[in-house]
Protein backbone atom coordinates (compact mmCIF):
# COMPACT_ATOMS: atom_id res chain seq x y z
CA UNK A 1 0.00 0.00 0.00
CA UNK A 2 1.19 3.67 -0.55
CA UNK A 3 1.91 5.83 2.19
CA UNK A 4 3.27 9.09 2.13
CA UNK A 5 5.04 10.27 5.61
CA UNK A 6 5.93 14.21 6.93
CA UNK A 7 7.62 13.53 10.26
CA UNK A 8 8.06 17.01 10.99
CA UNK A 9 5.03 18.24 12.69
CA UNK A 10 6.35 21.94 13.07
CA UNK A 11 8.85 23.79 11.88
CA UNK A 12 9.90 27.38 12.76
CA UNK A 13 12.35 29.62 10.33
CA UNK A 14 13.57 33.48 10.50
CA UNK A 15 11.96 35.23 7.75
CA UNK A 16 14.35 35.49 4.48
CA UNK A 17 16.49 31.90 5.28
CA UNK A 18 15.48 29.18 3.80
CA UNK A 19 13.69 25.99 5.21
CA UNK A 20 13.12 22.63 3.65
CA UNK A 21 10.10 20.31 4.83
CA UNK A 22 10.68 16.56 4.32
CA UNK A 23 8.81 14.19 2.74
CA UNK A 24 9.03 10.50 2.40
CA UNK A 25 6.94 8.15 0.57
CA UNK A 26 6.47 4.02 -0.30
CA UNK A 27 5.21 2.49 -3.39
CA UNK A 28 6.42 -0.32 -5.61
CA UNK A 29 4.50 1.37 -8.48
CA UNK A 30 7.74 3.37 -10.81
CA UNK A 31 4.96 5.48 -11.93
CA UNK A 32 3.81 8.01 -9.55
CA UNK A 33 3.64 12.08 -9.00
CA UNK A 34 4.62 14.20 -5.81
CA UNK A 35 2.50 16.97 -4.73
CA UNK A 36 3.11 20.07 -2.43
CA UNK A 37 -0.18 21.72 -1.05
CA UNK A 38 0.23 24.74 1.08
CA UNK A 39 -2.80 25.74 3.78
CA UNK A 40 -2.69 28.63 5.25
CA UNK A 41 -5.03 29.51 8.44
CA UNK A 42 -7.52 30.98 6.32
CA UNK A 43 -8.10 27.00 5.24
CA UNK A 44 -7.85 26.85 1.52
CA UNK A 45 -5.77 24.59 -0.18
CA UNK A 46 -3.30 25.83 -2.44
CA UNK A 47 -1.63 23.67 -5.05
CA UNK A 48 2.30 24.72 -4.84
CA UNK A 49 4.53 22.00 -7.17
CA UNK A 50 4.63 19.28 -9.15
CA UNK A 51 7.21 15.94 -9.47
CA UNK A 52 6.36 13.25 -11.64
CA UNK A 53 8.38 9.75 -11.23
CA UNK A 54 10.07 10.16 -14.45
CA UNK A 55 11.36 13.30 -14.35
CA UNK A 56 14.73 13.93 -14.98
CA UNK A 57 15.14 17.38 -13.28
CA UNK A 58 13.68 18.74 -9.87
CA UNK A 59 10.67 20.81 -9.89
CA UNK A 60 11.31 24.13 -9.04
CA UNK A 61 7.94 27.41 -9.09
CA UNK A 62 9.69 30.46 -8.20
CA UNK A 63 11.28 30.12 -4.57
CA UNK A 64 10.18 26.60 -4.19
CA UNK A 65 11.44 24.12 -5.30
CA UNK A 66 11.46 20.27 -4.38
CA UNK A 67 14.24 18.09 -4.11
CA UNK A 68 13.67 14.66 -5.47
CA UNK A 69 16.01 11.73 -4.34
CA UNK A 70 14.09 8.90 -6.17
CA UNK A 71 16.36 5.97 -4.36
CA UNK A 72 15.69 7.43 -0.82
CA UNK A 73 12.04 8.02 -1.97
CA UNK A 74 11.70 11.43 -0.51
CA UNK A 75 10.20 14.46 -2.36
CA UNK A 76 11.50 17.09 0.42
CA UNK A 77 10.19 20.75 -0.46
CA UNK A 78 12.43 24.02 0.04
CA UNK A 79 11.25 27.43 0.53
CA UNK A 80 14.21 29.72 -0.16
CA UNK A 81 13.74 33.44 1.24
CA UNK A 82 11.06 32.99 3.39
CA UNK A 83 8.69 35.30 3.69
CA UNK A 84 5.82 36.05 6.44
CA UNK A 85 3.51 34.72 4.37
CA UNK A 86 4.74 30.93 4.26
CA UNK A 87 3.21 31.08 7.46
CA UNK A 88 0.91 27.32 6.97
CA UNK A 89 0.45 24.35 7.18
CA UNK A 90 2.27 21.85 4.24
CA UNK A 91 0.86 18.72 3.06
CA UNK A 92 2.76 16.21 0.94
CA UNK A 93 0.39 14.01 -1.46
CA UNK A 94 1.42 11.69 -3.44
CA UNK A 95 -0.87 9.97 -6.93
CA UNK A 96 -0.21 6.65 -7.96
CA UNK A 97 -2.09 5.99 -11.55
CA UNK A 98 -3.59 3.20 -10.71
CA UNK A 99 -6.56 2.41 -13.42
CA UNK A 100 -8.77 5.39 -13.48
CA UNK A 101 -8.23 6.24 -9.97
CA UNK A 102 -5.31 8.35 -9.71
CA UNK A 103 -6.27 9.81 -6.68
CA UNK A 104 -4.16 11.77 -4.29
CA UNK A 105 -2.78 10.03 -0.69
CA UNK A 106 -2.08 13.04 1.70
CA UNK A 107 0.74 13.33 4.31
CA UNK A 108 0.07 14.45 8.08
CA UNK A 109 1.14 17.55 7.06
CA UNK A 110 4.08 20.22 8.70
CA UNK A 111 3.13 23.77 10.39
CA UNK A 112 5.39 25.86 8.96
CA UNK A 113 5.95 29.79 11.28
CA UNK A 114 8.02 32.45 9.73
CA UNK A 115 9.21 34.68 12.50
CA UNK A 116 10.04 38.16 11.72
CA UNK B 1 -10.55 32.60 -13.85
CA UNK B 2 -12.92 31.46 -11.28
CA UNK B 3 -11.25 28.14 -9.28
CA UNK B 4 -13.33 25.89 -7.33
CA UNK B 5 -16.30 27.13 -5.76
CA UNK B 6 -18.17 26.30 -2.78
CA UNK B 7 -21.15 27.08 -0.66
CA UNK B 8 -21.70 27.28 2.34
CA UNK B 9 -18.52 28.47 3.44
CA UNK B 10 -19.65 27.47 6.84
CA UNK B 11 -22.75 25.82 8.49
CA UNK B 12 -24.29 25.24 11.90
CA UNK B 13 -26.88 22.88 12.05
CA UNK B 14 -28.33 20.60 15.03
CA UNK B 15 -27.69 16.83 15.09
CA UNK B 16 -30.71 15.21 13.04
CA UNK B 17 -31.42 17.43 10.34
CA UNK B 18 -29.76 16.98 6.31
CA UNK B 19 -27.06 19.17 5.35
CA UNK B 20 -26.52 20.00 1.92
CA UNK B 21 -22.92 20.81 0.69
CA UNK B 22 -22.19 22.47 -3.06
CA UNK B 23 -19.89 22.63 -5.31
CA UNK B 24 -19.10 24.24 -8.65
CA UNK B 25 -15.47 22.70 -10.33
CA UNK B 26 -13.49 24.48 -12.81
CA UNK B 27 -14.81 24.74 -16.27
CA UNK B 28 -13.76 22.15 -18.33
CA UNK B 29 -12.28 20.37 -15.43
CA UNK B 30 -13.60 16.35 -15.88
CA UNK B 31 -12.83 15.24 -12.44
CA UNK B 32 -13.82 16.25 -9.10
CA UNK B 33 -13.69 14.81 -5.53
CA UNK B 34 -15.02 15.08 -2.38
CA UNK B 35 -12.17 15.60 0.73
CA UNK B 36 -13.43 15.72 4.64
CA UNK B 37 -10.65 17.13 7.04
CA UNK B 38 -10.68 16.60 10.44
CA UNK B 39 -7.55 16.71 13.59
CA UNK B 40 -7.92 13.29 14.04
CA UNK B 41 -7.74 11.82 10.77
CA UNK B 42 -5.97 14.42 8.21
CA UNK B 43 -7.32 14.55 4.76
CA UNK B 44 -9.83 11.95 3.67
CA UNK B 45 -10.74 11.46 0.26
CA UNK B 46 -14.91 10.78 0.48
CA UNK B 47 -15.73 10.22 -3.04
CA UNK B 48 -14.53 10.99 -6.82
CA UNK B 49 -16.11 11.39 -10.24
CA UNK B 50 -14.52 10.96 -13.84
CA UNK B 51 -16.93 12.78 -16.50
CA UNK B 52 -20.07 12.99 -13.47
CA UNK B 53 -19.52 9.09 -13.15
CA UNK B 54 -18.91 8.34 -9.02
CA UNK B 55 -15.70 6.02 -9.88
CA UNK B 56 -14.88 5.10 -6.01
CA UNK B 57 -17.27 5.75 -3.15
CA UNK B 58 -15.10 3.48 -0.60
CA UNK B 59 -14.30 6.34 1.48
CA UNK B 60 -17.90 7.78 2.10
CA UNK B 61 -18.48 6.50 5.90
CA UNK B 62 -21.99 5.25 6.05
CA UNK B 63 -25.17 5.30 4.43
CA UNK B 64 -25.87 8.87 5.70
CA UNK B 65 -23.75 10.22 3.31
CA UNK B 66 -24.55 10.53 -0.44
CA UNK B 67 -22.88 12.47 -3.41
CA UNK B 68 -24.73 13.29 -6.82
CA UNK B 69 -22.77 15.01 -9.93
CA UNK B 70 -26.11 15.67 -11.96
CA UNK B 71 -23.92 17.47 -14.49
CA UNK B 72 -20.63 18.44 -15.50
CA UNK B 73 -20.96 21.92 -13.45
CA UNK B 74 -22.21 20.86 -9.73
CA UNK B 75 -21.66 18.42 -7.29
CA UNK B 76 -23.63 18.13 -3.74
CA UNK B 77 -22.47 16.46 -0.79
CA UNK B 78 -25.37 15.72 1.32
CA UNK B 79 -25.73 14.04 5.21
CA UNK B 80 -28.64 12.94 5.91
CA UNK B 81 -29.04 12.98 9.15
CA UNK B 82 -26.33 14.27 10.47
CA UNK B 83 -24.68 13.66 13.52
CA UNK B 84 -21.74 15.85 15.78
CA UNK B 85 -19.01 13.56 14.75
CA UNK B 86 -19.63 14.87 10.91
CA UNK B 87 -18.48 18.19 12.02
CA UNK B 88 -15.84 18.77 9.86
CA UNK B 89 -14.21 20.64 6.59
CA UNK B 90 -15.18 19.68 3.57
CA UNK B 91 -13.46 20.23 0.78
CA UNK B 92 -14.58 19.87 -3.03
CA UNK B 93 -11.29 19.51 -5.58
CA UNK B 94 -11.53 19.23 -9.89
CA UNK B 95 -8.83 18.60 -12.27
CA UNK B 96 -8.66 17.72 -15.64
CA UNK B 97 -8.30 13.79 -15.91
CA UNK B 98 -6.17 12.73 -19.32
CA UNK B 99 -4.96 9.10 -19.55
CA UNK B 100 -1.27 9.39 -19.88
CA UNK B 101 -0.64 12.92 -18.89
CA UNK B 102 1.65 13.31 -15.75
CA UNK B 103 0.57 16.20 -13.82
CA UNK B 104 -3.50 16.61 -13.81
CA UNK B 105 -3.37 18.79 -10.62
CA UNK B 106 -6.12 18.68 -8.50
CA UNK B 107 -7.76 22.26 -7.68
CA UNK B 108 -8.85 22.80 -4.59
CA UNK B 109 -12.33 24.92 -3.36
CA UNK B 110 -12.08 26.94 0.17
CA UNK B 111 -14.14 24.40 1.97
CA UNK B 112 -17.03 24.38 3.52
CA UNK B 113 -16.62 24.35 7.90
CA UNK B 114 -19.81 21.98 9.12
CA UNK B 115 -20.53 22.35 12.88
CA UNK B 116 -22.82 19.77 14.34
CA UNK B 117 -24.50 20.63 17.34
Amino acid sequence: AQKITQTQPGMFVQEKEAVTLDCTYDTSDPSYGLFWYKQPSSGEMIFLIYQGSYDQQNATEGRYSLNFQKARKSANLVISASQLGDSAMYFCAMRLPSGSARQLTFGSGTQLTVLP
Amino acid sequence: DAGVIQSPRHEVTEMGQEVTLRCKPISGHNSLFWYRQTMMRGLELLIYFNNNVPIDDSGMPEDRFSAKMPNASFSTLKIQPSEPRDSAVYFCASRTYLAGIGADTQYFGPGTRLTVL
